[in-house]
């Protein structure tokens, strides 16, 4: 089975403060993901990567940075973080595309900022 | 811009009957189309998936219907069954793209 492994179920932190989400996955997949999760809009895609220190914006990147050095680990960082950035956060990892593109999730992050 | 909407936000269905749940998407690239179930502090997991060449795609319980000329696809879910009750995503995807619907939580009462 494949695991998505989020270093934090619940976080709460303060504005101004940077935070750093982990997402490490075991199935050696080349694709991984951040998104966000909010009542009435889904999941909206925030970063992807394709590779190693490869890294491309999604819909919504402002106010986040992401980190990937190793295959396995792909971090979500909020440079300064702001209440609007409450939220639950989730870490994705595929296969590298193909025609059955199904992403895999952690359990995700709730991160609380006050 | 949602290109993919699900427009029921709850939906209750008793146990035994059919639940359906729908999603319309508004990007004809999309080639692949997936539904994902959530409960409550878990992530997503993977449940039914259907290509863009299929019509429909079934799984046990689930079934996935793919009407490409309404851009339109549904999931029936027979027989309900309380374990089911979940918030239910429906995705699109084309390459590395995946987009996705702000979910139905289905509710099926005993």
């Amino acid at each position: 089975d494949v695991k998505v492994t989020q270093s934090s179920r619940y976080l709460v932190k303060r504005t101004g403060e940077k935070v750093f989400l982990e997402c490490v996955q075991d199935m050696d997949h080349e694709n991984m993901f951040w998104y966000r999760q909010d009542p009435g809009l889904g999941l909206r895609l925030i970063y992807f990567s394709y590779d190693v220190k490869m890294k491309e914006k999604g819909d919504i990147p402002e106010g986040y940075s992401v980190s990937r050095e190793k295959k396995e680990r792909f971090s979500l960082i909020l440079e300064s973080a702001s209440t609007n950035q409450t939220s639950m956060y989730l870490c994705a990892s595929s296969r590298r595309s193909g025609a059955k593109n199904i992403q895999y999730f952690g359990a995700g992050t709730r991160l609380s900022v006050l | 811009d949602q290109q993919v909407k699900q427009n029921s936000p709850s939906l209750s269905v008793q146990e035994g009957r059919i639940s359906i749940l729908n999603c319309d998407y508004t990007n004809s690239m999309f080639d692949y189309f997936l539904w994902y179930k959530k409960y409550p502090a878990e992530g997503p997991t993977f449940l039914i998936s259907i290509s863009s060449i299929k019509d429909k795609n079934e799984d046990g319980r689930f079934t996935v219907f793919l009407n490409k000329s309404a851009k339109h696809l549904s999931l029936h879910i027979v027989p309900s069954q309380p374990g089911d009750s979940a918030v239910y995503f429906c995705a699109a995807s084309v390459v590395n793209d995946m987009r996705f619907g702000a979910g139905t939580r289905l509710t099926v009462k005993p």
